[in-house]
């Protein structure tokens, strides 16, 4: 069965600093991986997503995630954080074989940052 | 465009009780899916559906049941309610059943039961 674990449940870093997101999955088949972010009080959104091709993505705020199928992977990172950065991030996992879009996710990790 | 969109925002109910939380999807999706994030975790898949039929069911107890209307929006309905349903519930749409479609996210309803 398919199964997701974010490593950390808590990251506090400084502003200006980078900051790694780790995010392991296990399944038996090839996967779609995907990383949410939740600010206070709202729904998820959609940060990036592996589907095929090159394994690293990137999204428009500046971060990327690796797919590293070997290591069972989908590592989030940011080279240079921001205030506003602060919030939930979820990582997700699909397998591609299955029927439905529904999403198993993992418990989330609190990204804190401060000045 | 308007997102996924919720109602009610905020819901509070007794144990024993009945509840109904709907959901909008994104114009032009037809497959609606519920998720149920207790504090603290992550979201659970409950249901999706697509063309007004279930299509998926996660590990939900029978008190927990969806319908999609032939607009595409969708019902989930809670009966008996206990102190553990208290949670944030989303919906998500997206374009088609399965495939390269991603989900987007409305914003919940929190529902706190007492």
């Amino acid at each position: 069965a398919q199964s997701v674990t974010q490593l950390d449940s808590q990251v506090p870093v400084f502003e200006e600093a980078p900051v790694e997101l780790r995010c392991n999955y296990s399944s038996s088949v090839s996967v779609y991986l995907f990383w949410y972010v939740q600010y206070p009080n709202q729904g998820l959104q959609l940060l990036l997503k592996y589907l095929s091709g090159s394994t690293l993505v990137e999204s428009i705020n500046g971060f990327e995630a690796e797919f590293n199928k070997s290591q069972t992977s989908f590592h989030l990172r940011k080279p240079s954080v921001h205030i506003s950065d602060t919030a939930e991030y979820f990582c997700a996992v699909r397998e591609n074989n299955q029927a439905g879009t529904a999403l198993i996710f993992g418990k989330g990790t609190t990204l804190s940052v401060s000045s | 465009d308007a997102g996924v969109t919720q109602s009610p925002t905020h819901l509070i109910k007794t144990r024993g009780q009945h509840v109904t939380l709907r959901c909008s999807p994104i114009s032009g999706h037809k497959s609606v899916s519920w998720y149920q994030q207790v504090l603290g975790q992550g979201p659970q898949f409950i249901f999706q559906y697509y063309e007004k039929e279930e299509r998926g069911r996660g590990n939900f107890p029978d008190r927990f049941s969806a319908r999609q209307f032939p607009n595409y929006s969708s019902e989930l309905n809670v009966n008996a309610l206990l102190l553990g349903d208290s949670a944030l519930y989303l919906c998500a749409s997206s374009l088609r059943l399965a495939g390269l479609y991603e989900q987007y996210f409305g914003p919940g309803t929190r529902l706190t039961v007492t």
